[in-house]
């Protein structure tokens, strides 16, 4: 994604509340799709990945969900707390045209989080 | 442990000058990259490495330089040249990403270099 200017989507949330945290991708080629937590003055921190042969993974207390049709990701976050507060990033990585990939990712602009005691 | 190590964490640099932001990794990661992050933006990569001895330029490269000696590091030199240097500036590392079996590795990223105009 392209950032789009100096104001990042915020979401906040009441602790114990579960969060969605919503993505647009802009190339149908992407192939691997991730989920990064970034506190502030640290760098990113990978939380979930999938592939886009699937369309639903989940780890520990995270799902991140992928619909191709729209080219939408989502990382939802369940019983919220405090220290889930960060910017949240999703990143996708495009094939290059020989069908390999490289590892190059793509970052969007970011969603604040702010979790509320 | 294991991890990317960026130094300084922060640093300033005078007009005219070169500065080198470093990046270390003992992760025994193939793959290496700098990105740029601006206040409210997301992450733009500058130079990837997949290999020692190769790296390819990013989207924004220009008044950027980088080296890939050794495996481990993967230094990143703001010239003169880039007028607009003041950012907040981030490494990576991958594994080997070269191939059509490629595995799907995440990036694991440093805590980054803020960088100042003095």
């Amino acid at each position: 994604g392209e950032s789009v200017g100096l104001h990042l989507p915020t979401l906040s949330v009441q602790e114990g509340d579960n969060s969605i945290i919503n993505c647009a991708y802009s190339n149908s080629a992407s192939d691997y799709f991730i989920w990064y937590k970034q506190e502030s003055g640290k760098g990113p921190q990978f939380i979930i990945d999938i592939r886009s042969n699937m369309d639903k993974r989940q780890g520990q207390r995270v799902t991140v969900l992928l619909n191709k049709t729209v080219k939408h990701l989502s990382l939802q976050i369940a019983a919220t707390q405090p220290g889930d507060s960060a910017v949240y990033f999703c990143a996708d990585r495009l094939l290059n045209a020989g069908g390999t990939s490289y590892g190059k990712l793509t970052f969007g602009q970011g969603t604040i989080l702010t979790v509320h005691p | 442990d294991g991890g990317i190590t960026q130094s300084p964490k922060y640093l300033f640099r005078k007009e005219g000058q070169n500065v080198t932001l470093s990046c270390e990794q003992n992760l025994n990661h193939d793959a290496m990259y700098w990105y740029r992050q601006d206040p409210g933006q997301g992450l733009r990569l500058i130079y990837y490495s997949q290999i020692v001895n190769d790296f390819q330029k990013g989207d924004i490269a220009e008044g950027y330089s980088v080296s890939r000696e050794k495996k481990e590091s993967f230094p990143l030199t703001v010239t003169s040249a880039q007028k607009n240097p003041t950012a907040f500036y981030l490494c990576a590392s991958s594994k080997g990403v070269r191939g059509q079996a490629i595995s799907n590795q995440p990036q694991h990223f440093g805590d980054g270099t803020r960088l100042s105009i003095l």
